[in-house]
């Protein structure tokens, strides 16, 4: 079975910290995904990445980056964490092959005070 | 660019009951791919369907099935003989297809209950 596992569920952290949300998977997908999920708003995509060191914009990036190094690991950056960046954020991973079928991590709430 | 909506943002059946959820969509597409997800409370979000455009045939996954009107953009998932086990948020998505590295677009979600 696919693994897509990230590096904390709850994480509560100040306004300006720099925060790092880690997603690890274990198939050798070349798709990697970052989303947040809110309320009423469903998922929005914020980042994807087809390659190491490959990214592109999805629809919110703004507040946010994002590290690809190693093919299994993709990094989400808030620079300066601000309160509207509190959300439910999930990472998934594909196959190329695989014609949409992401396979999603338990997702990390994240809450900016 | 695509838009994908669900109408329904709550809904509840008693158990073994069939339950719709509807989804729409709007696309200049020819050749797309849609998809209902599922997201259990607390447990990762999962593919439950998927039916390719090009398709006439619906798809179906046991007591999933899919009602797929290209003309009027429709695309609604029903569940046969619900169980507790279906209680989950249910994401309609759409891609455009065929070829690899697209998004996913997804719907705003239907939070569904089923009563015991």
């Amino acid at each position: 079975d696919v693994k897509v596992t990230q590096s904390s569920r709850y994480l509560v952290k100040r306004t300006g910290e720099k925060v790092f949300l880690e997603c690890v998977q274990d198939m050798d997908h070349e798709n990697m995904f970052w989303y947040r999920q809110d309320p009423g708003l469903g998922l929005r995509l914020i980042y994807f990445s087809y390659d190491v060191k490959m990214k592109e914009k999805g629809d919110i990036p703004e507040g946010y980056s994002v590290s690809r190094e190693k093919k299994e690991r993709f990094s989400l950056i808030l620079e300066s964490a601000s309160t509207n960046q509190t959300s439910m954020y999930l990472c998934a991973s594909e196959d190329l092959s695989s014609l949409g079928e992401q396979y999603f991590g338990p997702g990390t709430r994240l809450t900016v005070t | 660019a695509q838009t994908v909506t669900q109408s329904q943002p709550e809904m509840s059946v008693q158990e073994a009951e069939t339950v719709t959820l509807s989804c729409t969509y709007d696309t200049s597409e020819n050749n797309y791919y849609l998809f209902w997800y599922k997201q259990p409370p607390s447990r990762q979000m999962i593919l439950v369907i998927r039916q390719e455009a090009y398709k006439q045939q619906n798809a179906t996954e046991n007591r999933f099935s899919v009602n797929f009107q290209k003309a009027a953009k429709s695309f609604s998932l029903k569940i046969s003989d619900s169980q507790l086990g279906d209680t989950a948020m249910y994401f309609c998505a759409f891609m455009k297809g065929p070829f690899g590295n697209e998004k996913l677009t997804f719907g705003t979600g239907t939070r569904l209950t089923i009563i015991p």
